[in-house]
């Protein structure tokens, strides 16, 4: 089954602890891509990777950082949370970016319910 | 000026209605466009995207794109009570970067 899976669904940290969430796809996308969605702030785009070892800022990067060593997995990176990172958090990968039209699947994980107290 | 708008709605239909759907985008360059449909608590689902000035269809939906005019609608014809969702339209720059307006809420009423 075609799938993005990230964990955990859910999270409740302490500001400064440095967490990680995965997000893993297996459909071999090159494209891949991390949001929030926040009340009123709709979905924003944090980090987005076209292939492997490329990583480039969205609208919101600030203290996040990710990586793509291998196709397959976009970890997120939170090295020292705060309060206003308390958040809902979706993957995404798609068959590839840019290149208008071909990206004709585009999958979401099921999310991440981020809070940090 | 927001770079992606959407009226957040709601938008009320009854069922059997055209839901007529409509997003502005402030980049010219914008080379793709997308609608993704939220149901509440779940994950954004892709449901049409288009890069051409014109009209796609797919089934019930349509999107239509005008770049001159910097705007993408959507049309659900035949509106049913499970097309009730939040509609997200999301605009793609030639870097691959994808903003997102707030997003439509769609009610479809029996």
């Amino acid at each position: 089954e075609a799938q993005v899976t990230q964990n955990p669904r859910y999270l409740i940290t302490v500001t400064g602890k440095k967490l990680t969430v995965t997000c893993s796809q297996n459909m071999n996308h090159e494209y891949m891509s991390w949001y929030r969605q926040d009340p009123g702030l709709g979905l924003r785009q944090i980090y987005y990777s076209m292939n492997v070892e490329v990583t480039d800022k969205g609208d919101v990067p600030e203290g996040y950082k990710v990586s793509r060593k291998e196709k397959r997995n976009f970890p997120l990176i939170l090295e020292s949370p705060s309060p206003n990172q308390t958040s809902l958090y979706f993957c995404a990968s798609s068959l590839s970016g840019v290149l208008g039209g071909l990206n004709t699947e585009a999958f979401f994980g099921q999310g991440t319910r981020l809070t940090v107290v | 000026q927001k770079e992606v708008e959407q009226n957040s709605g709601p938008l009320s239909v009854p069922e059997g209605a055209i839901a007529s759907l409509n997003c502005t985008y402030s980049d010219r360059g914008s080379q793709s466009f997308f609608w993704y449909r939220q149901y509440s608590g779940k994950s954004p689902e892709l449901i049409m995207f288009i890069y051409s000035n014109g009209d796609k269809e797919d089934g019930r939906f349509t999107a239509q794109l005008n770049k001159a005019s910097q705007y993408v609608s959507l049309l659900i014809r035949d509106s049913q009570p499970s097309d009730s969702a939040t509609y997200l339209c999301a605009v793609e720059s030639n870097t691959g970067k994808l903003i997102f307006g707030q997003g439509t809420t769609l009610q479809v009423k029996p």
